[in-house]
């Protein structure tokens, strides 16, 4: 099946670091990868669509200048928080759409605590 | 726009019950549906899917049918175990564009 990584799986750092989360898809390519947040209990809030060698397009709310991401293959894109804060603290999860399929295939999710 | 809305959890049952949750959707155009799990401390998980009106997605057990005339694609099992434990998201995709998830239902089955 198609299988989706995520590195690191969790950070602590302190606040006012950098952070970079990658994702990558390692039996298909992905045209397409969509970086979500998920804070506890909740569900999952898209914060911005990936396309590979193009710009992301952000959701609304979602600071592109904060959350820079990185699509530079078809099997990699890199989600970076930067300058991060406690209230950057949260469960960070990609998917990557297999090309020419509806479907999307999640990685494990990375968890994020800044101090 | 598109939105999911699930039955709020949680949703307590013995082994061997039966289950029913409720999903149902409002979207422009044809959407996708989907149902993924998530166990405790991981990632979301593709259970089933289906892509047009009458399909039935099933996949361990689990079984969903996507009906058009109620705009609804609620997930059965026949007899849950304590492994199916988790959160089940209901969620759906237009045009191929990104997922649009419910709120997430939270089951716990007890021995």
């Amino acid at each position: 099946g198609a299988v989706v990584s995520q590195h690191p799986s969790w950070v602590i750092c302190k606040s006012g670091t950098s952070v970079k989360i990658e994702c990558r898809s390692l039996d298909f390519q992905a045209t397409t990868m969509f970086w979500y947040r998920q804070f506890p209990k909740q569900s999952l809030m898209l914060m911005a669509t990936s396309n590979e060698g193009s710009k992301a397009t952000y959701e609304q709310g979602v600071e592109k200048d904060k959350f820079l991401i990185n699509h530079a293959s078809l099997t990699l894109s890199t989600l970076t928080v930067t300058s991060a804060h406690p209230e950057d603290s949260s469960f960070y999860i990609c998917s990557a759409r297999d090309t020419g399929s509806e479907t999307q295939y999640f990685g494990p999710g990375t968890r994020l605590l800044v101090l | 726009g598109n939105s999911v809305t699930q039955m709020e959890g949680p949703v307590t049952l013995s082994e061997e019950a039966f289950l029913t949750i409720n999903c149902t959707y409002t979207a422009t155009g044809y959407p996708s549906l989907f149902w993924y799990v998530q166990y405790p401390g991981e990632g979301l998980q593709l259970l089933l899917k289906a892509t047009k009106a009458d399909d039935k997605g099933s996949n361990k057990g689990f079984e969903a049918t996507y009906r058009k005339e109620t705009t609804s694609f609620h997930l059965e099992k026949g007899s849950v175990q304590v492994s199916d434990s988790a959160v089940y998201f209901c969620a759906l995709s237009v045009s191929r564009r990104a997922l649009t998830f419910g709120s997430g239902t939270r089951l716990q089955v007890q021995p």
